[in-house]
C-alpha cells in the first residue's frame, strides 16, 4: 500500500539551529510531493511542492526540500530556524498525475523551537 | 488571495444525529475533497469529487457519508448517523484541476465532537 513515513515524531531545537525533517514514501511511479505546515490553531498551509524539474525546491519562509528519487525521499530543510517555525509539519504525496488523486499524508512531525 | 472556507468551525452533536459540514471551495477550482484528522492521528482522505460525481472514496467513506454540491459554490459533507468515532477535524480542499496544478488548498477545518 502507498504510504508516507516521517521519521521524527517530535523535534526540539533552539533558535538558529539547522533543521532537517525526514520523509520517505512508498510508490514506484510518478509522484507529486508536498510539505504542508500547520501552525498552532491554524489550518494546513502549503510550504512547498515538487512536481518535476529541479529536485531542490524552495518554499516559503526559507524552507527547502530535496527530492531524491533513488531514495524515495523528500526531506525538508531550513538552515536557521526561528521561534515562529513552531508548528506541525506534514509530508504528503499525490501518486501519479490525476487531479482527482487523493493526498497521502505522513503522520506529521511536531517542531518545537526554544527561544 | 482566495481561500477555502468552512462552516461551522466547531460542531457538537449527539451520537446518532445527522450533521452537515459546509465548504466553499476556491471559485475557479474543479476538484473538491474531504479529509479528516482524528486527534493525534494523521490526516486521512475521505472522498474526492469532480463534475458532480465522486471520483474516489476511501474505506472510511461508508454509507453513512455523502457529499453534495447543491449549488455553484457550496460543497457539503453529510454524516447521516454520527458515531463517537466520527469525532475529528474535517478539512475541505480544492484544486484547479489542470495538469501540473495538482496542489490542493485546504480550508481551516470543522472540529466535530460526537457525544
Amino acid at each position: 500500500a502507498q504510504s508516507v513515513s516521517q521519521h521524527n515524531h517530535h523535534v526540539i531545537l533552539s533558535e538558529a539551529a539547522s533543521l532537517e525533517l525526514g520523509c520517505n514514501y512508498s510508490y514506484g511511479g510518478t509522484v507529486n510531493l508536498f510539505w504542508y505546515v500547520q501552525y498552532p490553531g491554524q489550518h494546513l498551509q502549503l510550504l512547498l511542492k515538487y512536481f518535476s524539474g529541479d529536485p531542490l525546491v524552495k518554499g516559503i519562509k526559507g524552507f527547502e526540500a530535496e527530492f531524491i528519487k533513488s531514495k524515495f525521499s523528500f526531506n525538508l530543510r531550513k538552515p536557521s530556524v526561528q521561534w515562529s517555525d513552531t508548528a506541525e509539519y506534514f509530508c504528503a504525496v499525490i501518486p501519479g498525475y490525476s487531479s482527482a488523486s487523493k493526498i497521502i499524508f505522513g503522520s506529521g512531525t511536531r517542531l518545537s523551537i526554544r527561544p | 488571495e482566495p481561500e477555502v472556507t468552512q462552516t461551522p468551525s466547531h460542531q457538537v452533536t449527539q451520537m446518532g444525529q445527522e450533521v452537515i459540514l459546509r465548504c466553499v471551495p476556491i471559485s475557479n477550482h474543479l476538484y473538491f475533497y474531504w479529509y479528516r484528522q482524528i486527534l493525534g492521528q494523521k490526516v486521512e482522505f475521505l472522498v474526492s469529487f469532480y463534475n458532480n460525481e465522486i471520483s474516489e472514496k476511501s474505506e472510511i467513506f461508508d454509507d453513512q457519508f455523502s457529499v453534495e454540491r447543491p449549488d455553484g459554490s457550496n460543497f457539503t459533507l453529510k454524516i447521516r448517523s454520527t458515531k463517537l468515532e466520527d469525532s475529528a477535524m474535517y478539512f475541505c480542499a480544492s484544486n484547479e484541476g489542470y495538469a501540473g496544478q495538482e496542489t490542493q488548498y485546504f480550508g481551516p477545518g470543522t472540529r466535530l465532537l460526537v457525544l
